[in-house]
């Protein structure tokens, strides 16, 4: 099993701030890595697949990179909408998600 | 307008046999792949399994021995049984449409089974 490990758990951020979240797997998953967006309450949203392609209706705020074993979702400037739990995952053998992050309000 | 509606027991007792279904709205059936993905309470996510139109499924290894996921193409459905479940089968269940080549790409509401006695 590819184990994907998120840091930071949590940060403590303000809005307008650029925020860089990071993902690392356990192996190779080639650009096989998606992030979601997760709010109280409500389902998981795709933000970014392959990576880097913002999936539709994505702000262009919301960008990824990386490949191989090293991937980072960056928010440029942070949005009140954006506060949410993000997590990775990866469809490279399976799939697996990371643990999340947490974005909260400074 | 694309729609997951999803269905099924809110409470279980140990060793009984969780089973949800989701009905599919606007979107072809036959040209997506349909998934199952769980998030107990405060934790993190777990892919359960997935199946195409023709019955096609592959599971997450740790749940195999007790997961099953069928379809029935006729109403546009798919449905997955976990038998002899346990307390840490508590979770909020969702049904997701994912392509082809393994992008979960939209999500059901959810819906929460509690395991208790």
């Amino acid at each position: 099993e590819i184990v994907l490990t998120q840091s930071p758990g949590t940060l403590s951020v303000s809005p307008g701030e650029r925020v860089t979240l990071s993902c690392g797997a356990s192996q190779s998953v080639s650009s096989y890595l998606a992030w979601y967006q997760q709010k109280p309450g409500q389902a998981p949203r795709l933000l970014i697949y392959d990576a880097s392609n913002r999936a539709t209706g994505i702000p262009a705020r919301f960008s990824g990179s990386g490949s191989g074993t090293d991937f980072t979702l960056t928010i440029s400037s942070l949005e009140p909408e954006d506060f949410a739990v993000y997590y990775c995952q990866q469809r490279s053998n399976w799939i697996t998600f990371g643990q999340g992050t947490r974005l909260e309000i400074k | 307008q694309m729609q997951l509606q999803q269905w099924g027991a809110g409470l279980l007792k140990p060793s009984e046999t969780l089973s949800l279904t989701c009905a599919v709205y606007g979107v072809s059936f036959s040209i997506y792949h349909w998934s199952w993905i769980r998030q107990p309470p405060g934790k993190g996510l777990e892919w359960i399994g997935e199946i195409n139109h023709s019955g096609c499924t592959n599971y997450n290894p740790s749940l195999k021995s007790r997961v099953t996921i069928s379809v029935d193409t006729s109403k546009n459905q798919f449905s997955l049984k976990v038998t002899y479940v346990t307390a840490a089968d508590t979770a909020v269940y969702y049904c997701a449409r994912m392509t082809t080549d393994g992008i979960i790409d939209y999500w059901g509401q959810g819906t929460l089974v509690t395991v208790s006695s």
